[in-house]
């Protein structure tokens, strides 16, 4: 079975700074890896994702994340923060090929100040 | 990227009555659909697992009963929340993956409250 640990539920960033969110997983086999981007009272957004091959995955919105897998990490980055970032940010992990359940972290709010 | 459906966006209902909410996926064939249930500022549980046209697969603790879940085709689930109370509003969203692809695309959320 998979787990995820996203180890910050709170983040609060001045704009244009840069920011990291953390997230660890658990797993017996490999992972597919997932950071999705929720806004209030809507669904999830696909932010980025990790299937294999290069470890530096780029998405949408200037956000980046690494896969870690001696570390079994998976962190989110963003080198310069807006307003609109402000968000719940989601990590989540399935079992690779053939897995169907996704797996959630505890989620990490960011708030971007002024 | 593929498009899913939610409907209603937000459901206000008369406790003891029985709520529908639709899941639909547009533009691509879902053979599996995952209902989840998220609190206020806390992550998803998954709830259950819906495949077309057989029974849906429910976690541990999620009373069946209550949440009925039809998967009858390959663009539509729906979840049924029968003689809902106060406890059951919550804020319930569906996905659906594409076969052949790794990614799960979700619906915009329905907003339960139960008064």
């Amino acid at each position: 079975a998979q787990s995820v640990t996203q180890l910050d539920s709170q983040v609060p960033v001045f704009e244009e700074a840069p920011v990291e969110l953390r997230c660890n997983y658990s797993s017996s086999v490999s992972v597919y890896l997932f950071w999705y981007v929720q806004y209030p009272n809507q669904g999830l957004q696909l932010l980025l994702k990790y299937l294999s091959g290069s470890t530096l995955v780029k998405g949408i919105n200037g956000f980046e994340a690494e896969f870690n897998k001696s570390q079994t990490s998976f962190h989110l980055r963003k080198p310069s923060v807006h307003i609109s970032d402000t968000a719940e940010y989601f990590c989540a992990v399935t079992g690779g090929e053939g897995a169907q359940k996704l797996v959630f972290g505890q989620g990490t709010r960011l708030t971007i100040n002024p | 990227g593929a498009v899913v459906s939610q409907h209603p966006s937000w459901v206000i209902c008369k406790s003891g009555t029985s709520v529908k909410i639709e899941c639909r996926s547009l533009d691509f064939q879902a053979t599996t659909m995952f209902w989840y249930r998220q609190f206020p500022k806390q992550s998803l549980m998954l709830m259950a697992t819906s495949n077309e046209g057989s029974k849906a697969t429910y976690e541990q603790g999620v009373e069946k009963d209550k949440f009925l879940i039809n998967h009858a085709s390959l663009t539509l689930s729906t979840l049924t929340v029968t003689s809902a109370h106060p406890e059951d509003s919550s804020f319930y969203i569906c996905s659906a993956r594409s076969p052949g692809t790794s990614e799960a695309f979700f619906g915009q959320g329905t907003r339960l409250t139960v008064v």
